[in-house]
């Protein structure tokens, strides 16, 4: 079974730019989330995706946003970029049960860390 | 809505045992713990679903007070292998549109 990729790994952007990110989830699993970890700080979520559709937001503004694709791989664009944009971006893919509002154990892929100057 | 945790940083001796807290606000429905070592992506320790269950991965543990809304993992008889950041993360269940919130981390570092 393949695990989470995620690219690129390392991208340099200016600011207002826009930038995509991509992810390819793990083999039999329905659900990414995505989040941005700031330096020395904990993952902050931004949103998930069940089977297409966005199923939870974090406190980001709409210039984040997603898509999630019938692979369940997904990408994240991030518009108009600005200096504190500047992390590393995990996508993480789960098996989620609606039944149980479960996400279930989240698998990690490596991350893209994007520098905006 | 972010979990507090407790306490920031922690140094061990090999063989020390330690525990680190996870508490919240609100209601929680799951917990989730997570190790990530420098310059890598978290890994999954273990998840624990409310009501009050303990659970175990060799000398990792962990216990889930639904009632008092918090968490605490046990590591027993440190190893280098430990050393990392420990995150927890609390999911509130269908009455929240939140997923799996993590709190700020907890450094752990185990030396010789």
């Amino acid at each position: 079974e393949t695990g989470v990729t995620q690219s690129p790994t390392h991208l340099i952007k200016t600011r207002g730019q826009q930038v995509t990110l991509r992810c390819s989830s793990q083999s039999g699993h329905n659900t990414v989330s995505w989040y941005q970890q700031a330096l020395g700080q904990g993952p902050q979520f931004i949103f998930q995706y069940y089977r297409e559709e966005e199923n939870g937001r974090g406190n980001f503004p709409p210039r984040f946003s997603g898509l999630q694709f019938p692979n369940y791989s997904s990408e994240l664009n991030v518009n108009a970029l600005e200096l504190d944009d500047s992390a590393l971006y995990l996508c993480a893919s789960s098996l989620f049960s609606k039944g149980d509002w479960n996400t279930g154990e989240l698998f990690f892929g490596e991350g893209s860390r994007l520098t905006v100057l | 809505q972010q979990p507090v945790q407790s306490p920031q940083a922690v140094i061990l001796r090999e063989g020390e045992d330690a525990v680190i807290n996870c508490s919240s606000s609100k209601a929680l429905y799951s917990v989730h713990w997570y190790r990530q070592k420098h310059g890598e992506a978290p890994v999954f320790l273990m998840i624990l679903l409310k009501g009050g269950e303990q659970k175990g991965h060799e000398k990792i543990s962990a216990s889930f007070n639904e009632k008092k809304q918090q968490s605490s993992l046990y590591l027993t008889a440190s190893q280098l292998s430990y050393s990392g950041t420990y995150f927890c993360g609390t999911e509130f269940g269908k009455t929240s549109y939140d997923k799996v919130i993590f709190g700020p981390g907890t450094s752990l570092s185990v030396i010789p």
